[in-house]
Order: structure tokens, then C-alpha cells, then sequence
């Protein structure tokens, strides 16, 4: 049974252009969270989604960052005109539910992210 | 504003030897904690986790002590092994309702062998 899968795993882009991180979650999960790591410093939070849905994205800054998950392919997190302070690493994690007793998340490799 | 508020930043133990990483949160609605370790270039991969109805939980060397009242939970690892070395985050959420994941700074744990 794969894990939650991302890539690219490593992504390095100059400043200004785009960058498109994917994630396909864990077999039966549906239910997709993205989070960014900066060097010394826990993760945070920033998305989650359903399929076809934005759950909460409290976390996202508020420009040139947007998250889809949609009905067939990878959920994608965009980031637009990126600059340095988005170098990070990001990862994403699935669950099979939104929450409950039962739910635990799954986290990929994550995808280390250097603009130039 | 940290949700969760972890201690200390590292820790070096002696192979044998007792890790203990502390954690602390505010928001009392808060009733799911797992701990993660991550290891260099790896995603952060579950280790153990505890609610908030029961005080303790053991899976191996590895033991959850939660104190409700408090609002205090902590990881102990025993007989600490070189292989134990990574980081480690301690997270909460309202496991009731939406999933997303607070988590601590993390701490650094070096073994020595």
C-alpha cells in the first residue's frame, strides 16, 4: 500500500516564476492537508481540502498561494511569483476521514522548495 | 500565537539513557496529541498518540504521560537508542471536528552511542 506521494521532491525555481507541488494521498483517503516547514521551526499549517472542496485555508497567506484537490489527479498547492522567503520545505498529509476518533494523518517526503 | 509550546529545543541522551520532550497547549478543546518523529530529508511519520481519556499510553519504549488539568503532555523514550536520534514534534487538534494539526517547534534528540 504507497504512501502519500509528492513531487517534485526537490524544486527549484528563480524568483517571480511559478511553483507547482503535487501530492497524491494514501489509497481510500480523501481528505488532503498541506503544511510548510521553514528551517528550525515546526510545521504549519496551511490548507486542507476534499475533493473538490476547500475545506479551510486559514493558513494560506492570503496572495499568490492557492491549493485544489480535484475530482480525478493529485491535490496541487501553487505558489505564484515566488519569492526567497517561500524556500521551505512543504509537505502534505491524508487522511481517510476529516477528523473523528479514528483519524490519523499520513504524511509524504515532502517537497523542498528553493527560489533563487 | 504557538497552540502548542514544546521543550527543549534539543536534548543529547546517552544510549540507554531516558528522553524526555515536553509539551504544553492552551486551547482546552484541544483533544487528540500525537507525536511525530522525522528523521533529515524524510516527512514527519507518526509514532504514538494519545486522548485525552486516559493519563498514559505505552507502545513499546516509547510513553505518552498526559496530564489534563495541567494541560501538560510529554514523550518519554526509554532504554534511548543511536536509531532514535531525529526530531520530534508534538501536535494537538480538535480530533471531533476539523483535522488540521498544531504543532510544537520540535526537539532535536541526539543519542550517543
Amino acid at each position: 500500500n504507497a504512501g502519500v506521494m509528492q513531487n517534485p521532491r526537490h524544486l527549484v525555481r528563480r524568483r517571480g516564476q511559478e511553483a507547482r507541488l503535487r501530492c497524491s494521498p494514501m489509497k481510500g483517503h480523501s481528505h488532503v492537508y498541506w503544511y510548510r516547514q521553514l528551517p528550525e521551526e515546526g510545521l504549519k499549517f496551511m490548507v486542507y481540502l476534499q475533493k473538490e472542496n476547500i475545506i479551510d485555508e486559514s493558513g494560506m497567506p492570503k496572495e499568490r498561494f492557492s491549493a485544489e484537490f480535484p475530482k480525478e489527479g493529485p491535490s496541487i498547492l501553487r505558489i505564484q511569483q515566488v519569492v526567497r522567503g517561500d524556500s521551505a520545505a512543504y509537505f502534505c498529509a491524508s487522511s481517510p476521514q476529516g477528523g473523528g476518533p479514528a483519524d490519523t494523518q499520513y504524511f509524504g517526503p515532502g517537497t523542498r522548495l528553493t527560489v533563487l | 500565537q504557538q497552540q502548542v509550546k514544546q521543550s527543549p529545543q534539543s536534548l543529547i541522551v546517552q544510549k540507554g539513557g531516558i528522553s524526555i520532550i515536553n509539551c504544553a497547549y492552551e486551547n482546552t478543546a484541544f483533544d487528540y496529541f500525537p507525536w511525530y518523529q522525522q528523521f533529515p530529508g524524510k516527512g514527519p511519520a507518526l509514532l504514538i498518540a494519545i486522548r485525552p481519556d486516559v493519563s498514559e499510553k505505552k507502545e513499546g519504549r516509547f510513553t505518552i504521560s498526559f496530564n489534563k488539568s495541567a494541560k501538560q503532555f510529554s514523550l518519554h523514550i526509554m532504554d534511548s537508542q543511536p536509531g532514535d536520534s531525529a526530531t520530534y514534534f508534538c501536535a494537538a487538534n480538535r480530533g471531533s471536528t476539523l483535522g488540521r494539526l498544531y504543532f510544537g517547534r520540535g526537539t532535536q534528540l541526539t543519542v550517543w552511542p
